[in-house]
């Protein structure tokens, strides 16, 4: 196992498209997060899974933005109608139920540019 | 919520040298503190962590401090390296606050040969 994978690593859309990335947590993680994070800023939280339920979601997530992680693997965050706003780099992170530590390990990201 | 910052935004040490990174959190239920490495291109990496019931942990070349009574974390690195330039954060998780993390701004190091 490589990690958290995430794909695409970058994606430029035009205003009003819709966009979906992919992350394939580490395969043993049941805990999967999304993140966004801006230019020069620190990650946000977005939404939590617990195997395939979407057990919390933060206000930033929009009602243009769903996530889903249908088999408790792989997961799937969609935007729809895309703001230049929507400009960040989206961060997948996954981490075990039971552990010493609760810290994540993230992924590489995807750089979504709106224009 | 409450803040998780930063006191510098910037820190540049000469190689070698050992560089202290601090963060200064707010809320005082926080219970559990992460500093995370992030390299251009990439995500955070984990690099060290501490319970509130702690005030210092060490690792590879790496110790965390943590003072409660002014709500205070630092990352120490000694024998800073040119590997070592990074922007770095801290990140919180308050008791009963659910599944995310808090994180600060960041601090970019820059080591210099």
């Amino acid at each position: 196992d490589t990690g958290v994978s995430q794909d695409p690593r970058h994606k430029i859309t035009k205003r009003g498209q819709n966009v979906t990335f992919r992350c394939d947590p580490i395969s043993e993680h049941n805990r999967l997060y999304w993140y966004r994070q801006t230019l020069g800023q620190g990650p946000e939280f977005l939404t939590y899974f617990q195997n395939e339920a979407q057990l919390e979601k933060s206000r930033l997530l929009s009602d243009r933005f769903s996530a889903e992680r249908p088999k408790g693997s792989f997961s799937t965050l969609e935007i729809q109608r895309t703001e230049q706003g929507d400009s960040a780099m989206y961060l997948c992170a996954s981490s075990l139920t039971a552990g010493t530590h609760y810290g994540y390990t993230f992924g590489s990201g995807t750089r979504l540019t709106v224009v | 919520g409450e803040s998780v910052g930063l006191h510098l935004p910037t820190l540049s040490v000469q190689e070698g040298d050992n560089s202290i990174i601090n963060c200064a959190y707010s809320n005082s239920a926080s219970d559990y503190f992460i500093w995370y490495k992030q390299e251009s291109g990439k995500g955070p990496q984990f690099i060290i962590d501490i319970r509130s019931n702690m005030d210092k942990r060490q690792g590879q070349r790496v110790t965390v401090l943590l003072n409660k009574t002014v709500k205070h974390l630092s990352l120490q690195i000694a024998a800073t390296q040119p590997g070592d330039s990074a922007v770095y954060f801290c990140a919180e998780k308050e008791v009963n606050s659910g599944y995310a993390l808090n994180f600060g701004k960041g601090t970019s190091l820059l080591v210099t040969p």
